[in-house]
């Protein structure tokens, strides 16, 4: 079963704009992460985000927890067209680290 | 460094047929992960091996996957016999360290 719930579930901008998607989640976690995955490809790990840490950066990515809400945000800066992907939340289990992807947010960026 | 290697890319295969699938994980990496990615969903895991041992098959359907991998190195996911429910896309993943999974590109399953 997947824990994350990725909203929305599609998102289309303008080459240069901001891309936000959120995550939500049922029960407490270790961490929570972000992946993308172009079509077709296998994932690429972005960011991790400790169920300590309250907002952590990586070059254009702004990621936001809060575990009171159990939601994060992940925010993408001046987006570009390589931007184009898929992107999932995952949270990883307190006791096994196990990760439970949530269903995604396909993001588009228009040229 | 060569990332996680997996094949084949694409299979497709009729109903009742068997079918294989090959990992080959990160140099040194000694725990590896089988996940199914059906369309439009994310990743769920069916098996995670820590050297030559499952120590995770909670979500692997017994009655017809099976998994191994020998030596600790290389993995093989199969089914036998397919379904139809089984069309999906199959991720392998390795890891060092918990927390940094590297996964591969998968192979999509048709079957017709």
């Amino acid at each position: 079963s997947q824990q994350g719930e990725e909203d929305p579930q599609a998102l289309s901008i303008q080459e240069g704009e901001n891309a936000t998607m959120n995550c939500s989640y049922k029960t407490s976690i270790n961490n929570l992460q972000w992946y993308r995955q172009n079509s077709g490809r296998g994932l690429v790990h972005l960011i991790l985000i400790r169920s300590n840490e309250r907002e952590k950066h990586s070059g254009r990515l702004r990621v936001t927890l809060d575990t009171s809400k159990k939601s994060s945000s992940l925010l993408i800066t001046a987006s570009r067209a390589a931007d184009t992907a898929s992107y999932f939340c995952a949270t990883a289990n307190l006791n096994d680290y196990k990760l439970s992807f949530g269903a995604g947010t396909t993001v588009t960026v228009r040229a | 460094e060569a990332g996680v290697v997996q094949s084949p890319r694409y299979k497709i295969i009729e109903k009742k047929q068997p079918v294989a699938f090959w990992c080959n994980p990160i140099s040194g990496h000694n725990t590896l992960y089988w996940y199914r990615q059906n369309l439009g969903q994310g990743p769920e895991l069916l098996i995670r091996y820590e050297n030559e041992e499952a120590v995770d098959d909670s979500q692997l359907p017994k009655d017809r996957f099976s998994a191994e991998r020998l030596k600790g190195v290389d993995s093989t996911l199969k089914i036998q016999p397919a379904e139809l429910g089984d069309s999906a896309v199959y991720l392998c993943a390795s890891s060092l360290r918990v927390n940094e999974q590297y996964f591969g590109p998968g192979t999509r399953l048709t079957v017709t």
